[in-house]
């Protein structure tokens, strides 16, 4: 079954740092990769897809790579901002795990000001 | 606007009795599913449908049955509520599963049930 981890599980920046959120997975056999943000009791935003023949992806501020071979995304975010305060979730469909998202338990951030 | 839509935001309801959360989506999608979101143990599928034709059990279907008699609806159904499915409910759906599309969620549903 899949795996996905997120790393850190929270982090605390002061407004206008570069920042990097981890993602990793068990298995490399992904049709995609999206990010999601959730604000707290709120539902899920799509940030960015990664199709699986892609490197990396861009909007905005923020910029998600993607290393199938190695099983890992980033999710990096360019000065920062306190609107910017969420948890950070990426998941993945697998070819081999059913047909759901599997999900990281998520990155918790705040941007003080 | 393009949207998953679901209906109530918030449930408070007592053991046993029967409830339906509804899920409507309107971009024409095949595939469309059911999580819920529980501290420390994340999303977890409860139930996913293909299409019309195809609807399977996910990782916790205990206590939960769907419908999926047209396209775009997707009700869950709890037939008797017990207080271990008080969570937080999101219903997603994308154009189709396995290919190189996107998932949307709608805005989620708070249950309480005592």
């Amino acid at each position: 079954k899949q795996e996905v981890t997120q790393i850190p599980a929270a982090l605390s920046v002061p407004e206008g740092e570069n920042l990097v959120l981890n993602c990793s997975f068990t298995d490399s056999a992904i049709y995609n990769l999206q990010w999601f943000r959730q604000d707290p009791g709120k539902g899920l935003t799509s940030l960015l897809l990664i199709q699986s023949s892609q490197r990396e992806q861009t909007s905005g501020r923020l910029n998600a790579s993607l290393d199938k071979s190695s099983g890992r995304s980033t999710l990096y975010i360019a000065a920062s901002q306190p609107g910017d305060s969420a948890t950070y979730l990426c998941a993945v469909p697998g070819s081999n795990s059913g047909y759901a998202l599997n999900f990281g338990k998520g990155t918790s951030l705040l941007v003080t000001p | 606007e393009a949207q998953v839509t679901q209906n109530p935001r918030y449930l408070i309801t007592v053991t046993g009795k029967k409830l339906t959360v509804t899920c409507s989506q309107n971009m024409n999608h095949e595939y469309m599913s059911w999580y819920r979101q529980d501290p420390g143990l994340g999303l977890r599928q409860i139930y996913y449908s293909m299409n019309v034709e195809v609807t399977d059990k996910g990782d916790v279907p205990e206590g939960y049955k769907v419908s999926r008699k047209e396209k775009r609806n997707f009700p869950l159904i709890l037939e008797s509520p017990s207080p271990n499915q008080t969570s937080l409910y999101f219903c997603a759906s994308s154009l189709s599963w396995g290919l190189n599309y996107g998932y949307t969620f709608g805005s989620g549903t708070r249950l309480t049930v005592v």
